[in-house]
């Protein structure tokens, strides 16, 4: 079946703009994730989506970032007046139910800010 | 706090050797310990995970070790091939939470 969507694979825009990052999991799947992987380093934990519940937002690094769930399936994350250091790929993962069960990832968004 | 320290952050191993990567974890209340493997320029993906109900899981020429008590977990690679090549990361969801957190990563080289 398909795998973890993402768009754009690749988003460059000027600091101060705002972007939109898409998600489409794995249908089926309740769990949905966000990281951050800046060049060379590890997965920074975003925020985490399950089913119906309050999202998880306490990875996300200020109030600039923001993310929605729509239906229970699409995923957006916004990142508002883009900073330079907000250059990063952005990963989407998701699993079956809880972080107890495999995460697929997505293949990324590479956002760059100029 | 939430918490996994990764240890080495980079590993050079000749074909044919072993390769061991320890993680160390904050929150005694985890049950759920994966390795995920990213190669250059892809996604990660999962390669083996282990449940607190057992001490040790292996697939193949991977393997990994838990010790509850001393709250960490290692990654065992035996006969390691250039394919083995890769970043790997541990990861660990703090007790009562539904998220990953992961370790900094290993940067494994496998020279022929």
């Amino acid at each position: 079946g398909a795998g973890v969507s993402q768009s754009p694979s690749n988003k460059v825009t000027e600091k101060g703009k705002d972007v939109e990052l898409r998600c489409d999991p794995i249908s089926g799947h309740t769990a949905l994730y966000w990281y951050r992987q800046s060049l060379g380093q590890g997965l920074e934990f975003l925020i985490y989506f399950q089913g119906n519940s309050a999202p998880d937002k306490s990875g996300l690094p200020s109030d600039r970032f923001s993310a929605e769930r729509t239906g229970g399936s699409v995923s957006t994350l916004t990142i508002q007046r883009t900073q330079q250091e907000d250059s990063a790929v952005y990963l989407c993962a998701s699993s079956r139910q809880g972080a107890s069960n495999e995460q697929y990832f997505g293949p990324g968004t590479r956002l760059t800010v100029t | 706090g939430e918490n996994v320290e990764q240890h080495p952050s980079t590993l050079s191993v000749q074909e044919g050797d072993s390769a061991v990567i320890k993680c160390t974890y904050s929150d005694s209340a985890s049950n759920y310990f994966p390795w995920y493997k990213q190669e250059l320029g892809k996604r990660p993906q999962l390669i083996i995970d282990i449940r607190s109900n057992v001490g040790e899981k292996k697939d193949q020429r991977i393997a990994v070790t838990l010790n509850k008590t001393a709250k960490h977990f290692s990654l065992h690679i035996t006969e390691t091939q250039p394919e083995d090549s890769a970043v790997y990361f541990c990861a660990f969801p703090p007790g009562g939470y539904n998220k990953l957190i992961f370790g900094a990563g290993t940067r494994l080289a496998v020279h022929p």
